[in-house]
Parts: C-alpha cells; sequence; structure tokens
C-alpha cells in the first residue's frame, strides 16, 4: 500500500463547477499536509498548507481529518486555469526527514 | 532571482554512458532533495541531503546512482552506465532548516533525461 494515496483521475468538468479531491494517508507520525499543483511539464508548486482546523484561500479550501488520516481539497468556481495535476504531500521526521508525494490527480476544466 | 537552479535542464544520453544532474539550492537553504518523475507518474523520494551529509537515501536505486552534496558547489546526481529506464524528469527541492518542522520544499524546474 503506498503512503499515500489519492483519487485517481482524471477529473473532467466544466467551468464554474465545484471538484473535491481526497486524499489519505498511512503514516499516523504525519505532522505536516500539503497540496501541491503541478503543470504540465513543470515542477511541482505549493497550492497551500492543510491545517486541522481547515483553511481557505480564495476559491480553495483545505481540510484535515487526523483522526481518519484522510485530506481534502475543494476547488469552487472552476477556472480554465486550475487544469493541471493537483499533489498531495505528506510531511514526518520520523525515520528520517521526509516528504512524500501522492501521484496526483488530474483536473481538466473544459469551456 | 534566487531561485532553485538545475542544469541541464535536458540531457540526451546514449546507453552506458553517464549522466551528472546539478541543483543549486535557493540561497539560505541548507537541505537538497532528490525526486524522479517517470512519465504519467508521481514524484518519487530519491535522496535527502545536507552540506557533506546523506541524511536520507532510501529511495535511490542500489546500483548506478549516487548524490552528493560537498561543502562548495551544486549537489549532483549521479546516474552510471544509463538504461532507457532512467529516462525521466528528475526534480531537485531545497528547503530552509526551518522546513524540518514545516516539510515545505521549493522546487528547480528540473532535469530531463533521455536515454538512447
Amino acid at each position: 500500500r503506498k503512503e499515500v494515496e489519492q483519487d485517481p483521475g482524471p477529473f473532467n468538468v466544466p467551468e464554474g463547477a465545484t471538484v473535491a479531491f481526497n486524499c489519505t494517508y498511512s503514516n499516523s507520525a504525519s505532522q505536516s499536509f500539503f497540496w501541491y499543483r503541478q503543470d504540465c511539464r513543470k515542477e511541482p508548486k505549493l497550492l497551500m498548507s492543510v491545517y486541522s482546523s481547515g483553511n481557505e484561500d480564495g476559491r480553495f479550501t483545505a481540510q484535515l481529518n487526523r483522526a481518519s488520516q484522510y485530506i481534502s481539497l475543494l476547488i469552487r468556481d472552476s477556472k480554465l486555469s486550475d487544469s493541471a495535476t493537483y499533489l498531495c504531500v505528506v510531511f514526518r521526521n520520523t525515520g528520517g526527514f521526509k516528504t512524500i508525494f501522492g501521484a496526483g490527480t488530474r483536473l481538466f476544466v473544459k469551456a | 532571482n534566487a531561485g532553485v537552479m538545475q542544469n541541464p535542464r535536458h540531457l540526451v544520453r546514449r546507453r552506458g554512458q553517464e549522466a551528472r544532474l546539478r541543483c543549486s539550492p535557493m540561497k539560505g537553504h541548507s537541505h537538497v532533495y532528490w525526486y524522479r518523475q517517470l512519465p504519467e507518474e508521481g514524484l518519487k523520494f530519491m535522496v535527502y541531503l545536507q552540506k557533506e551529509n546523506i541524511i536520507d537515501e532510501s529511495g535511490m536505486p542500489k546500483e548506478r546512482f549516487s548524490a552528493e552534496f560537498p561543502k562548495e558547489g551544486p549537489s549532483i546526481l549521479r546516474i552510471q552506465q544509463v538504461v532507457r529506464g532512467d529516462s525521466a524528469a528528475y526534480f531537485c527541492a531545497s528547503s530552509p532548516l526551518s522546513s524540518e518542522v514545516t516539510g515545505e520544499l521549493f522546487f528547480g524546474e528540473g532535469s530531463r533525461l533521455t536515454v538512447l
């Protein structure tokens, strides 16, 4: 089993739609959580950190449930420019400092 | 702009040759990480280094791959006797000391290796 698992993609949605991505992690020692975005053939870039209290950045909302070891990302009012691969990322500093990436979920937003 | 710098951006090698990929971390960052991304796949952790120290190399293949981060100069990922399966994008990331708590990484644009 992979340490970080994400929804299989791709997600194809029309502009303006709301889309949700889910992610689970298996190591309970994980301490920090992130969503990164990766455009085709580009490097990953931090989208937002994820906090237990939930956090929002414009159209993006991230949630963390430590008890269930579950992370989510909600995108409201999707734009064409949101088309990318979204990577769920987990950090732990047990067994070495390690930042683990999920395989990513691809999103296509259509006009 | 003091971002993470990787070179070369594109590298073509024939089977059996050596590939050397370089990474200069962001100014003030003391941690370097290398990840490999195969086509249509996610990022796979390879190695984590600090200056003159390999901290975690649990993701490195046992043979042909090595990494270093010398006291002076960039971090280098070296692949000896390349095979077609080594064709991938190799991303370097760096983080400041504070990321030992936060885990946030800053990525370079990647080096794309093609083995003919």
